[in-house]
């Protein structure tokens, strides 16, 4: 059984709809993590959670909203949708004691 | 802050040849450093990572990667490539127990 999972795995959906990416697992991390993956710019930090009361805004977080329901969830929201965020989302788990993040499958997302 | 900079979008080699991915980074404290890689239509898998201690970091599939801080490098290398080796591959650095900064990737292509 994979660690981390992510729903759904590919979606597409039309300018202006709300969206919503979930990340759930069974590592018994408290660290959890969205990237955002464009080709050829590598993989960008959207937003992190250190623990269920915790949430900080990454590198472009705008656009973008999250909730950390339970230690082991953690989804990603986009109000409103627009092509610009067609790419391929990430989310990633570590423990607290070390720095080494676990990756998803991803979620491919297109914006029409 | 703190920054990745992967040398090479792109590098070519044939089975059999050493493989060379070159990664640079910047930061103002003692990094963690990091390579991950990435196989098609996958989440992303450590390789391997440098904390502290010993310089020549051994990781999974026989790359390993040297510390050089007077260089501010962390090259990647493998002595025989092979097909399976045929993946996009990311540097990454981390302040301590922190996020981690991705460079843009280096797509790495085997021939046979």
């Amino acid at each position: 059984d994979a660690d981390v999972t992510q729903t759904p795995r590919n979606r597409i959906t039309k300018t202006g709809k709300r969206i919503m990416l979930e990340c759930s697992q069974t590592k018994g991390h408290d660290r959890m993590y969205w990237y955002r993956q464009d080709p050829g710019l590598g993989l960008q930090l959207i937003y992190y959670s250190f623990d269920v009361k915790d949430i900080n805004k990454g590198e472009i977080s705008d656009g973008y909203s999250v909730s950390r329901q339970a230690q082991a969830k953690f989804s990603l929201s986009l109000e409103s949708a627009i092509p610009n965020q067609t790419a391929l989302y990430f989310c990633a788990t570590s423990d607290s004691g070390a720095n080494e993040q676990f990756f998803g499958p991803g979620t491919r997302l297109t914006v029409l | 802050a703190q920054s990745v900079t992967q040398l090479g979008s792109h590098v070519s080699v044939s089975e059999g040849a050493l493989v060379l991915l070159r990664c640079n980074y910047s930061s103002s404290v003692p990094p963690y450093l990091f390579w991950y890689v990435q196989y098609p239509n996958q989440g992303l898998q450590l390789l391997l990572k440098y904390t502290t201690g010993a310089t020549l970091v051994k990781g999974i599939n026989g790359f390993e990667a040297e510390f050089k801080k007077s260089e501010t490098s962390f090259h990647l290398t493998k002595p025989s490539a092979h097909m399976s080796d045929a993946a996009e591959y990311f540097c990454a650095v981390s302040k301590g127990y922190s996020t981690l900064t991705f460079g843009k990737g280096t797509m790495l292509l085997v021939s046979p």
